[in-house]
């Protein structure tokens, strides 16, 4: 157990429609990572959060949001959903940004979009 | 964009047999990760490398950072049953403009016991 929690585990929804997953860090963490693993792109980083605020992007759709609210916890919307949207979404939490040996990832939410 | 690959796909072994994979990229990197990945779980740390040319074990698991810094390896020796399960390579530029972390496709590793 890496001390990371997602909700949902598991969601199942239709094209077009809004989802939102949940992520808590590990206490005391303040960096707050997402990344989608697909079948053919396989693991890639979509965005990062620092202490609420944005630190770094990377290949994340427009239709894709986040944030990092307060309590430190981060929630990624994901909206007009499409097929190929399908996949495990993970979250990932560090103490502060770094170098990727202090990210611990968590068990991730795995989305369909039918 | 940059991209990591990693070599073989997948593997079907026997129990008590060494396992070799290997990541390659067009691009350099200061650091070089290993994970392994369990059905239903998040990728889990195996061994962090950050210096060309670094070897470090972890049990019964090695890895190598190359010597040009555009490669890295992995090795598992007399592997076991929970040895299963998908190990990607991924690399980052830490503390330069391309930080973010990139991962390779991933090995499947099956052990036969």
């Amino acid at each position: 157990d890496s001390g990371v929690t997602q909700t949902p585990k598991h969601l199942i929804t239709a094209t077009g429609q809004r989802v939102t997953l949940r992520c808590s860090p590990r206490s005391g963490d303040l960096s707050v990572y997402w990344y989608q693993q697909s079948l053919d792109q396989g693991l890639q980083f979509l965005i990062q959060y620092y202490n609420g605020e944005e630190r770094a992007k990377g290949n994340i759709l427009e239709r894709f949001s986040a944030q990092q609210f307060p309590d430190l916890h981060s929630e990624l919307n994901l909206s007009s959903l499409e097929l190929g949207d399908s996949a495990l979404y993970f979250c990932a939490s560090s103490p502060r940004p770094g170098p990727a040996d202090t990210q611990y990832f968590g068990p991730g939410t795995r989305l369909t979009v039918l | 964009g940059q991209q990591l690959n990693q070599s073989p796909q997948s593997m079907f072994i026997q129990e008590g047999e060494d396992v070799s994979m290997n990541c390659t990229s067009s691009s350099i990197f200061n650091t070089w990760l290993w994970y392994k990945q369990e059905p239903g779980e998040g990728p889990v740390l195996l061994i962090a490398l950050y210096k060309a040319g670094e070897l470090t074990s972890n049990g019964r698991l090695t890895a190598q950072f190359g010597i040009t810094r555009k490669d890295s390896f992995l090795n598992i020796s007399a592997s076991i049953p929970s040895d299963v399960g998908i190990y990607f390579c991924a690399a980052q530029n830490y503390g330069g403009s391309q930080g973010n972390l990139i991962f390779g496709k991933g090995t499947k590793l099956s052990v036969k016991p």
